[in-house]
């Protein structure tokens, strides 16, 4: 079946520190892949994706890369601001399952000034 | 402009009340969700709409029924209301053959 598997929480970093949030998967056939972002008291909002392998989602400073041969689509981020700190959730749809997303558990980010 | 917009925000109510919980979309989609976030943060999908028409019906008590009166309007009635219904639910929309969701604030709801 179609799963996605996510670090657990809660990761905290100072400021400006190196972020990555570890995600692979599981699915059959070609999925296109998704990093949702929860700021708190907020809704999700979609944060960057890649439809194919070896594509780069990219937005806000935060990149991950669609990696076919290790399934996995790591987030990272350079340098982190108090701003980041949110739930960041990994996603995959597979065409034909009604365009369901599958969510990972999320990942709770903590940035200290 | 809100974008997705859900009704009421907070919502408290003792057990064994019925409620409903609207949500509306102006960005012109065919296809709207219902999910349940729990304190963990686990996000679970209960139900889509896509053109009006029931699309994905999880595993989800009967107690729980969508409605969706047109392509911008889908609304959640629970009935009889348990401790374990307490959640955040949200709503959100997409366009079909695109997969990108675009979520509500969501409805905090307390069940004492």
């Amino acid at each position: 079946g179609n799963s996605v598997t996510q670090m657990e929480g809660p990761v905290t970093l100072s400021e400006e520190a190196f972020l990555t949030i570890n995600c692979t998967y599981t699915a059959t056939g070609y999925p296109s892949l998704f990093w949702y972002v929860q700021y708190p008291g907020e809704g999700l909002q979609l944060l960057l994706k890649a439809t194919k392998a070896d594509d780069k989602g990219s937005n806000k400073g935060f990149e991950a890369t669609y990696r076919k041969e290790t399934t996995s689509f790591h987030l990272e981020k350079g340098s982190v601001q108090v701003s980041d700190s949110a739930v960041y959730f990994c996603a995959l749809s597979v065409a034909g399952n009604n365009r369901k997303l599958i969510w990972g558990l999320g990942t709770s980010l903590a940035v200290n000034p | 402009d809100t974008a997705v917009s859900q009704t009421p925000k907070y919502l408290v109510t003792q057990m064994g009340n019925d409620k409903s919980i609207k949500c509306e979309q102006n960005l012109g989609h065919d296809t709207m969700y219902w999910y349940k976030q729990d304190s963990k943060k686990f996000l679970k999908i209960m139900f889509s709409y896509n053109n009006k028409e029931l699309i994905i019906n999880e595993t989800v008590p009967n107690r729980f029924s969508p409605k969706s009166p047109d392509k911008a309007h889908l609304n959640l009635h629970i009935n009889s209301l348990e401790l374990g219904d307490s959640a955040v639910y949200f709503c959100a929309s997409s366009q079909s053959g695109t997969d990108t969701q675009y979520f509500g604030p969501g409805t905090r709801l307390t069940v004492l």
